[in-house]
């Protein structure tokens, strides 16, 4: 079945960077873009960037762009979230996700989240 | 970029009674809308895409409807574990091109 694992996640101060990864299992990960999602503590979702299959497609919202860089590697099966000049307003849980079929824009199969704090 | 705006923020609902939950688009989406139920401590579920399809394995309570702006999603009669926060989210701009958005979230609550 799907599976979705991210880590990298932590505490990190204001202007400092981070990588999430995200490994995935269970289907053909070629065959899949992928996004990733937050959730900043108590609040609602937020897409935050996706990548096209062969990684040579991608978009990030605006609250990110310039900052944060999308990659994939589907020789691991793993996307990941490369977050640099981090601010307080980026904390928050970050989700991978997969659509629920290969050409569907909504995400049906997501992972459990990595927690993020950006404070000093 | 579109808007999507769900009430009310909190439901309360008895056991057994239907729940109602409304979402709303600032721009037509067409039925490109999918329903999400997401409880403490736990990633989104999706519940409903195409705005009325059931993902596999929702329960038959679990119905979504409408079109355009004004979408409706619906459990008929409500369970403990339906407690959640439930969320919808449009694709209309699909395959990938800006953004998908999410509205933010309904609490529905077990009265």
């Amino acid at each position: 079945q799907v599976h979705l694992e991210e880590s990298g996640g932590g505490l990190v101060k204001p202007g400092g960077s981070l990588r999430l990864s995200c490994a995935a299992s269970g289907f053909t990960f070629s065959d899949y873009y992928m996004s990733w999602i937050r959730q900043a503590p108590g609040k609602g979702l937020e897409w935050v960037s996706h990548i096209g299959h062969s990684g040579t497609t991608i978009y990030y919202a605006d609250s990110v762009k310039g900052r944060f860089t999308i990659s994939r590697d589907n020789a691991k099966n793993s996307v990941f979230l490369q977050m640099n000049s981090l601010r307080p307003e980026d904390t928050a849980v970050y989700y991978c996700a997969r659509p629920y079929f290969d050409t569907s824009g909504y995400p049906g199969y997501w992972g459990q989240g990595t927690l993020v704090t950006v404070s000093s | 970029e579109v808007v999507l705006t769900q009430s009310p923020a909190t439901l309360s609902v008895s056991p057994g009674d239907r729940a109602t939950l409304s979402c709303r688009a600032s721009q037509s989406v067409s039925s490109n809308l999918a329903w999400y139920q997401q409880k403490p401590g736990q990633a989104p579920r999706l519940l409903i895409y195409g705005a009325s399809t059931r993902a596999t394995g929702i329960p038959a309570r679990f119905s979504g409807s409408g079109s355009g702006t004004e979408f409706t999603l619906t459990i008929s009669s409500l369970q403990s574990e339906d407690c959640a926060v439930y969320y919808c989210q449009q694709y209309n701009n699909w395959p990938p091109g800006r953004a998908y958005t999410f509205g933010q979230g309904t609490k529905l609550e077990i009265k």
